[in-house]
C-alpha cells in the first residue's frame, strides 16, 4: 500500500528563517494535498498540487511537486511565530478519486521569536 | 458559512457504553471520511462513504460503524467502545476527484476509560 513519508518528524527554527519540509511517496501522487494543523484541532487546507513539476504559493508558503510526481515540498519563507504547528501531507490512493486519502505522519514546527 | 460540524468535540466515557460522533456538512458535498489521530501512527481512516448509502472501510475499521442515510450526515458509532479507541477523530467531507480536498471538521477528543 501507499505510504507517504515526511521529514523532518520536527523542526525548531527561529523566527524569520527559511525552512523546508519534504512528503515522500513509493508511488505515483494522484494529487497532493497540503494541511496545517494546530495542536489538538483541525486540519486546516493549504494548497493542492496535482501536474509534475506544478509549484504553488500561497503569502510565504510554497508547495512543489516533482516531475516523477513521488515527492513534494513546502516551503516557508521568513518564517513567523503564527507558522508553528504540524503539517501534513495526504494524497489521493486512486486515480480519479479523493475518497480515500493516506496521510503523513505529520512535521511539528516550532517557531521561536 | 461552509463548514463540516462534529459533536461532541469532547468526551470521556466508560469501556462497552454506546456512543455517537456525529458529523455534518453544509457543502453537498458527496465523499465524507472519518479517521483517527494517534501519536506516532499519524491520521488514519476509518470509513468512508461515497454518496446516499454507500460505505466502505478504511484502514482500522475494526470496532466501528457507520451509516449514511443522508448526504450531509455521517454519523460514526462505537457499539462497545474500548480504550483503544482512545483517540482524535476527524470527520471530512469533499466532491469527486482527484483535485477536490477533503474538508475537516475541528475534531472529537474521545477518552474511553
Amino acid at each position: 500500500s501507499q505510504e507517504l513519508e515526511q521529514s523532518p518528524q520536527s523542526l525548531i527554527v527561529q523566527e524569520g528563517k527559511n525552512l523546508t519540509i519534504n512528503c515522500t511517496s513509493s508511488k505515483t501522487l494522484y494529487g497532493l494535498y497540503w494541511y496545517k494543523q494546530k495542536y489538538g484541532e483541525g486540519l486546516i487546507f493549504l494548497m493542492m498540487l496535482q501536474k509534475g513539476g506544478e509549484e504553488k504559493s500561497h503569502e510565504k508558503i510554497t508547495a512543489k511537486l516533482d516531475e516523477k510526481k513521488q515527492q513534494s515540498s513546502l516551503h516557508i519563507t521568513a518564517s513567523q511565530p503564527s507558522h508553528a504547528g504540524i503539517y501534513l501531507c495526504g494524497a489521493d490512493r486512486t486515480q480519479g478519486g479523493s475518497e480515500k486519502l493516506v496521510f503523513g505522519k505529520g512535521t511539528k514546527l516550532t517557531v521561536n521569536p | 458559512e461552509a463548514q463540516v460540524t462534529q459533536n461532541p468535540r469532547y468526551l470521556i466515557t466508560v469501556t462497552g457504553k454506546k456512543l455517537t460522533v456525529t458529523c455534518s456538512q453544509n457543502m453537498n458535498h458527496e465523499y465524507m471520511s472519518w479517521y483517527r489521530q494517534d501519536p506516532g501512527l499519524g491520521l488514519r481512516q476509518i470509513y468512508y462513504s461515497m454518496n446516499v448509502e454507500v460505505t466502505d472501510k478504511g484502514d482500522v475499521p475494526e470496532g466501528y460503524k457507520v451509516s449514511r442515510k443522508e448526504k450531509r450526515n455521517f454519523p460514526l458509532i462505537l457499539e462497545s467502545p474500548s480504550p483503544n479507541q482512545t483517540s482524535l477523530y476527524f470527520c471530512a467531507s469533499s466532491r469527486p476527484g482527484n483535485n477536490q480536498p477533503q474538508h475537516f471538521g475541528d475534531g472529537t477528543r474521545l477518552s474511553i476509560l
